[in-house]
């Protein structure tokens, strides 16, 4: 079982909060990404993080942002939700140089 | 961008038969192959990588086969259970070790 935790894994929110999704792990990885997942199933990645004070944009551009200020943390931040953010998002991390990322089980987003 | 993509979004097979779920990607730089398995209301796990230096390798029960002349992987799954349903998800790992993953195909077994 991984040990990295998301919350909330359902959040249903109005156009124009800002939220944070929370993400965790208890695997020292310094390495940590964000994806997207669509309706269709593909996963994008929208941020990951080489360690602490890291952070990156990955291949599909956002509107959020992140944070790296402890290893164990990768907080998600939308400043201003709107319906296109409406989506799965997922956390993972992985060890520097391993192929085996570890997933958390992912907050389901919906901003009416 | 990279560019990962499974052949048919959908498959289904008996229980008992043996499963083969393809990929292609565009990337001739990627030095790993990662195979995933996401069942429902779970984030992603594991199942097996080839590094771009072998053509094939061996797990419980499953397989992956790399053709690197037409950038093509796939995954096959030996005598395939109920407990196999899920969406399966080829993935890639570039320079950067940032793993870009494709669509994915849906394996359905049907009893």
């Amino acid at each position: 079982e991984a040990d990295i935790y998301q919350t909330p894994r359902y959040l249903v929110i109005g156009t124009g909060k800002k939220i944070t999704l929370e993400c965790s792990q208890t695997m020292g990885h310094d390495k940590m990404y964000w994806y997207q997942q669509d309706p269709g199933m593909e996963l994008h990645l929208i941020h990951y993080s080489y360690g602490v004070n890291s952070t990156e944009k990955g291949d599909l551009s956002s509107e959020s942002t992140v944070s790296r200020i402890r290893t164990e943390h990768f907080p998600l931040t939308l400043e201003s939700a709107r319906p296109s953010h409406t989506s799965q998002y997922l956390c993972a991390s992985s060890e520097t140089g391993g192929t085996e990322a570890f997933f958390g089980q992912g907050t389901r987003l919906t901003v009416v | 961008g990279e560019s990962v993509g499974l052949h048919l979004p959908t498959l289904s097979v008996q229980e008992g038969d043996n499963s083969i779920i393809n990929c292609a990607y565009s990337n001739s730089a990627s030095d790993y192959f990662i195979w995933y398995k996401q069942e429902s209301g779970k984030g992603p796990q594991f199942i097996i990588d080839i590094r771009s230096n072998m053509d094939k390798r061996q797990g419980q029960r499953v397989t992956v086969l790399l053709n690197k002349t037409v950038k093509h992987l796939s995954l096959q799954i030996a005598a395939t259970q109920p407990g196999d349903s899920a969406v399966y998800f080829c993935a890639v790992r570039t320079g950067a070790n940032n793993l870009f993953f494709g669509t994915g195909t849906r394996l359905t077994v049907i009893p």
